[in-house]
């Protein structure tokens, strides 16, 4: 199936640091969703966005529902040891009264470096 | 926020047996479920679509007689990995939508790692 491209796909930072990633795709989507998985555990949700050009936060995590509806980004803010795992962005298409599955990107590895 | 659960957590078995896998969403009803597969370092790719009281809707690629899913009730959906062989090896993880006024969101149970001798 499709995929989003995801980037970066890891990063290395040190504790304290901002950190920034995205996600584009070619093709629409009419909701943005950014999910933390550890290993061996399903994904969390973190972040849903519903409306181009929607700006929401959850505490130190911003995250942008982009105004072509293409694309989002995630800044986690201050960035601290328990932050370190995969983040994934999922684009989901909804029409009529039915959703689609997940469309996901690849993933960004967040690695913190004491 | 809303929970799934997945059961079991992880499954051994031998090659050519049949492996059931539970999804339930345990405080709100979900018509619809999805069912994802996840090779180590990959992403989650959707396998199929689960809807209470129909058939499910398959992806591309995915063989319908071979992942078989029954969603017989608004909380439980399973998937069923028949005669399993060791490429079906993987992290299955189940999502169940929950919807309501604008908002329609995703909520994915913990997993279930199958490994096929």
């Amino acid at each position: 199936g499709q995929q989003l491209n995801q980037s970066p796909q890891s990063m290395f930072i040190q504790e304290g640091e901002d950190v920034s990633m995205n996600c584009t795709s070619s093709s629409i989507f009419n909701t943005w969703l950014w999910y933390k998985q550890e290993p061996g555990e399903g994904p969390v949700l973190l972040i849903a966005l519903y409306k181009a050009g929607e700006l929401t936060s959850n505490g130190r995590l911003t995250a942008q529902f982009g105004i072509t509806r293409k694309d989002s980004f995630l800044n986690i803010s201050a960035s601290i040891p328990s932050d370190v795992g995969i983040y994934f962005c999922a684009g989901q298409l909804i029409i009529g009264g039915g959703a689609d599955g997940l469309t996901f990107g690849k993933g960004t590895h967040l690695i913190i470096q004491p | 926020g809303a929970v799934v659960s997945q059961h079991p957590s992880r499954v051994i078995c031998k090659s050519g047996t049949s492996v059931k896998i539970e999804c339930r969403s345990l405080d709100f009803q979900a018509t619809t479920m999805f069912w994802y597969r996840q090779f180590p370092k990959q992403s989650l790719m959707l396998m199929a679509t689960s809807n209470e009281g129909s058939k499910a809707t398959y992806e591309q690629g995915v063989e319908k007689d071979k992942f078989l899913i029954n969603h017989a009730s608004l909380t439980l959906s399973t998937l069923t990995v028949t005669s399993a062989h060791p490429e079906d090896s993987s992290f299955y993880i189940c999502s169940a939508r929950q919807s309501g006024g604008v908002s329609d969101t995703q909520y994915f149970g913990p997993g279930t790692r199958l490994t096929v001798l």
